[in-house]
């Protein structure tokens, strides 16, 4: 198994508060990835890091922002939490880009919920 | 358009049948990358295989099987002799060569299997 953890794995938070959730990887890879799980869309990708302070947007950006200081770490910001942010995020990691088959690998997720 | 399609929202079979999980894909990219990931009731997200558009051979893995056509853009998924452990969504995926290493996830398909 990839070396992947998420934290925390449960939160509740009220509606206004930021949140921040942790990715963090043992196997150096280059890309990682934040996407959220709801019910009858499958995942959709919310932001990537393709390095060391690069990142890019998904299909689902807005409400949320990242950082990505080190290799290991890939952090999802919500600035102000919103009942439609409730869901399930994954973060993944992959070895290389666009040149590669690019097998994606999932932590364990975060369950959250926004009262 | 870009886009996996997975029909079947809910499977139930009695175990040890045979059971199939339909996956269709749209894509330009005439290079891309097709996968499958289960998620047990746990909800972690498990990698099972990834394809290469050039590659059309089908693959077989223990009970597993995968029949690619680029014909009919599907890239089915067979469980033989289903046990009560299969019992999980699964999700197939796509990675147009051009995404920048963004992968399409289909909405997923719930596999129950009942003893």
């Amino acid at each position: 198994d990839a070396g992947i953890t998420q934290s925390p794995r449960h939160k509740v938070t009220e509606t206004g508060t930021p949140v921040t959730l942790r990715c963090h990887q043992t196997e150096n890879h280059r890309y990682m990835y934040w996407y959220r799980q709801d019910p009858g869309h499958g995942l959709r990708l919310i932001h990537y890091s393709y390095g060391v302070k690069d990142t890019d947007k998904g299909e689902v950006s807005d409400g949320y922002s990242v950082s990505r200081s080190k290799t290991e770490d890939f952090l999802l910001t919500l600035e102000s939490a919103t009942s439609s942010q409730t869901s399930v995020y994954f973060c993944a990691i992959s070895e290389m880009g666009q040149s590669s088959t690019d097998t994606q690998y999932f932590g364990p997720g975060t369950r959250l919920t926004v009262l | 358009a870009q886009k996996v399609t997975q029909a079947q929202t809910e499977i139930s079979v009695v175990e040890k049948e045979d059971v199939t999980l339909d996956c269709v894909y749209e894509t330009r990219d005439t290079t891309y990358y097709l996968f499958w990931y289960k998620q047990p009731p746990s909800g972690e997200l498990v990698f099972l295989i990834r394809r290469n558009s050039f590659d059309e051979q089908n693959e077989i893995s223990g009970r597993y099987s995968w029949n690619f056509q680029k014909s009919t853009s599907s890239f089915n998924f067979t469980i033989t002799a289903s046990q009560v452990v299969d019992s999980a969504v699964y999700f197939c995926a796509l990675r147009p060569y051009s995404s920048a290493s963004k992968i399409i996830f289909g909405s997923g398909t719930r596999l129950s299997i009942r003893p």
